[in-house]
């Protein structure tokens, strides 16, 4: 495996389930990155991990709490999500700034969440 | 706070021709980075080309170039000779410098382009 990659690709969950998203990235990076992408609304930043450390949470609600055991994994803990969580998860990995100061994510390919 | 903003929903171009994507962004900062993203169909979101604000050089990728004005806060993307691979949205992007750990990208609305053969 190469680059980002993020599992599952699709997930229909209720209300009441509890599920978790996965990302690992393969690319020696530091900071690894969530976003929601929902349809016509530009993707919005939900948590940040920089070596490990959450340094971002963009008031984001307690249902969704992330986890970063190391900077190679990064996981996303669903719980008693509401339809309006629908949404596209993206997954993204960047460089330690001093190492690449244009601090370039790279992303993978999706979580599509339906929550019914 | 920064805003980028993508003023074309869509745009389409055939096959071959030339196309040039519109992105405009405000910021107070005087160093900064911007990007090009490219979203297809498989929903992967890949890098097409970034530019760091504080070298007046615009940056090219083979078919790919923008059009920089750092005064306007202006970051076109131009696209040569189109093909169909291309048709994907178009998303513009702006990072503040990183001075410590990871800075968040703003993104713009996306643009959706066509290309018709």
């Amino acid at each position: 495996e190469t680059g980002v990659t993020q599992t599952p690709r699709h997930l229909v969950m209720g209300m009441t389930n509890k599920k978790s998203l996965k990302c690992e990235q393969h690319l020696g990076h530091n900071a690894m990155y969530w976003y929601k992408q929902s349809a016509k609304k530009p993707l919005e930043l939900m948590f940040v991990y920089n070596f490990k450390e959450q340094t971002e949470n963009n008031s984001v609600p307690s249902r969704f709490s992330p986890e970063c055991p190391n900077s190679s994994h990064l996981f996303l803990h669903l719980h008693t999500l509401q339809p309006e969580d629908s949404a596209l998860y993206l997954c993204a990995s960047s460089q330690d700034w001093q190492r690449d100061q244009t601090d370039t994510q790279y992303f993978g390919p999706g979580t599509r969440l339906t929550v019914l | 706070a920064q805003t980028v903003t993508q003023s074309q929903p869509e745009m389409s171009v055939q096959e071959a021709e030339t196309v040039t994507l519109s992105c405009t962004y405000d910021t107070s900062e005087s160093d900064y980075y911007l990007f090009w993203y490219k979203q297809p169909p498989s929903r992967q979101m890949i890098l097409v080309i970034r530019q760091e604000a504080y070298k007046q050089q615009n940056a090219t990728e083979n078919r790919f170039s923008v059009n920089f004005q750092k005064a306007a806060k202006s970051f076109s993307l131009k696209i040569s000779d189109s093909q169909l691979g291309d048709a994907a949205m178009y998303f513009c992007a702006y990072r503040s410098p990183s001075f410590q750990g990871a800075q968040k990208l703003v993104f713009g609305q996306g643009t959706r382009l066509t290309i018709n053969p």
